[in-house]
């Protein structure tokens, strides 16, 4: 699986977007941007994937950029329920259908 | 519709006793993944399964580690002669399988060895 780059961690206050950047140079025609969060003592949660163009959901809403070397989950404003790791996982549309997650972006809320 | 069912939520073992940890997919998911998680660390593949096979056992230790998905009844990874490194959160998850692309994770099973 192609490698991904996140920040260690980020910080935002309540009631603002935030912006969650996530580089993945060696990204293939096939891979797919995945991204996942976890709460403190839960398992992962889906949240958002797409492949070219951006998407919106409930959630969130995912950026990728025109060559695909990064994309941005924006979180269009930022709750205390939103802290959590963010991580950005690429996935082969052909292989494996299992998902390898990095360290991704432990996400602080300050009220 | 009930999501990914994991029990027991912590289990607590003693140095050489076996440790079964369950994971019921959730209804109509024929696929399993099974995750660890150590102290402030990501979560690391262990297995992925369908029923009655195992597909990619590519994170699995070499020893005391066996996962199964029998044709009824739950996941179980089966840990043998528990020793303190196995103390972790262990994340069962199950999908459609392809083309869901999506994954639906358990609460997990905190075990810890002591």
């Amino acid at each position: 699986d192609a490698k991904t780059t996140q920040p260690n961690s980020m910080e935002s206050n309540e009631e603002e977007p935030v912006h969650l950047p996530c580089n993945h140079s060696t990204i293939s025609g096939t891979d797919y941007i995945h991204w996942y969060r976890q709460l403190p003592s839960q398992g992962p949660e889906y949240v958002i994937h797409g492949l070219t163009s951006n998407v919106n959901n409930r959630m969130a809403s995912l950026a990728i950029a025109e060559d695909r070397k990064s994309s941005t989950l924006i979180l269009h404003r930022a709750t205390l329920r939103d802290a959590a790791v963010y991580y950005c996982i690429l996935r082969d549309d052909q292989g494996a259908q299992k998902l390898v997650f990095g360290q991704g972006t432990r996400l602080t809320i300050n009220p | 519709n009930a999501g990914v069912m994991q029990n027991p939520r912590h289990l607590v073992r003693r140095r050489g006793q076996e440790a079964r940890l369950r994971c019921s997919p959730m209804k109509g998911h024929s696929h399993v993944y099974w995750y660890r998680q150590l102290p402030e660390e990501g979560l690391k593949f262990m297995v992925y399964l369908q029923k009655e096979n195992i597909i990619d056992e590519s994170g699995m230790p070499k020893e005391r580690f066996s996962a199964e998905f029998p044709k009824e009844g739950p996941s179980i990874l089966r840990i043998q002669q528990v020793v303190r490194g196995d103390s972790a959160a262990y994340f069962c998850a199950s999908s459609l399988g392809p083309p869901e692309e999506k994954l639906f994770f358990g609460s997990g099973t905190q075990l810890s060895v002591l």
